[in-house]
């Protein structure tokens, strides 16, 4: 069964651009859940997205936003981006809603960099 | 103050050694307890889950959670080189849908 998938691996943007990042879920999982990882902050939780529709949200601005498309597939955008906004990017999906119970399979992460 | 607060090392230890690893936590609604590894350049991936206090052992592998001191901890044993990796543990509460991660322990084993 292939794993997670997260497209592109790697991004150099400028401030004030905007950036679109895909993740594709285990097959046959409903739920992608998006994280923040930062040497310093660790991994911060964006939001979820179950059936298409944001479950839950994490502590980030409005700059961030997701959606998720019926096969699954989810996409995460940034908008006008600052220096901070420098981090890895994770996705990860599970079969059922992401709660404490139900295991969480992570994707390699978008390394994005804001120059 | 951090919900959850990790070491980040790094920490180097001899092949073969024992390593521990810890977390303490603040939110005594708790109840779900992970260790994450991560390596280099991928994701994390799901080490050990345990469900409020005790041990858990898987292999190598320990877990171990302590609630009354809001403390959990892993042990590896017989350390190895593969085990070079960055240890993250994380916690949920029940009918709360997200968890909480620490920053991760970088860990290097020296052959």
């Amino acid at each position: 069964k292939a794993g997670v998938t997260q497209t592109p691996r790697y991004l150099i943007k400028t401030r004030g651009q905007q950036v679109t990042l895909s993740c594709s879920p285990i097959s046959g999982h409903r739920s992608v859940s998006w994280y923040q990882q930062t040497p310093g902050q660790g991994l911060q939780f964006l939001f979820e997205y179950f059936s298409e529709t944001q479950r839950n949200k994490g502590n980030f601005p409005g700059r961030f936003s997701g959606r998720q498309f019926s096969n699954s597939r989810s996409e995460m955008n940034v908008s006008t981006l600052e220096l901070g906004d420098s981090a890895l990017y994770l996705c990860a999906s599970s079969l059922g809603l992401a709660t404490s119970t139900d295991t969480q399979y992570f994707g390699p992460g978008t390394r994005l960099t804001v120059l | 103050q951090k919900e959850v607060e990790q070491d980040p090392g790094p920490l180097s230890v001899p092949e073969g050694a024992i390593v521990s690893l810890n977390c303490t936590y603040s939110n005594s609604a708790f109840q779900y307890f992970m260790w994450y590894r991560q390596y280099s350049r991928k994701g994390p991936e799901l080490l050990m889950y345990t469900y409020s206090s005790g041990n858990k052992e898987d292999g190598r592998f320990t877990a171990q959670v302590d609630k009354s001191s809001k403390y959990i901890s892993l042990f590896i044993r017989d350390s190895q080189p593969s085990d070079s990796a960055t240890y993250l543990c994380a916690m949920g509460a029940v009918g709360n849908e997200k968890l909480t991660f620490g920053t991760g322990t970088r860990l290097t084993i020296i052959p």
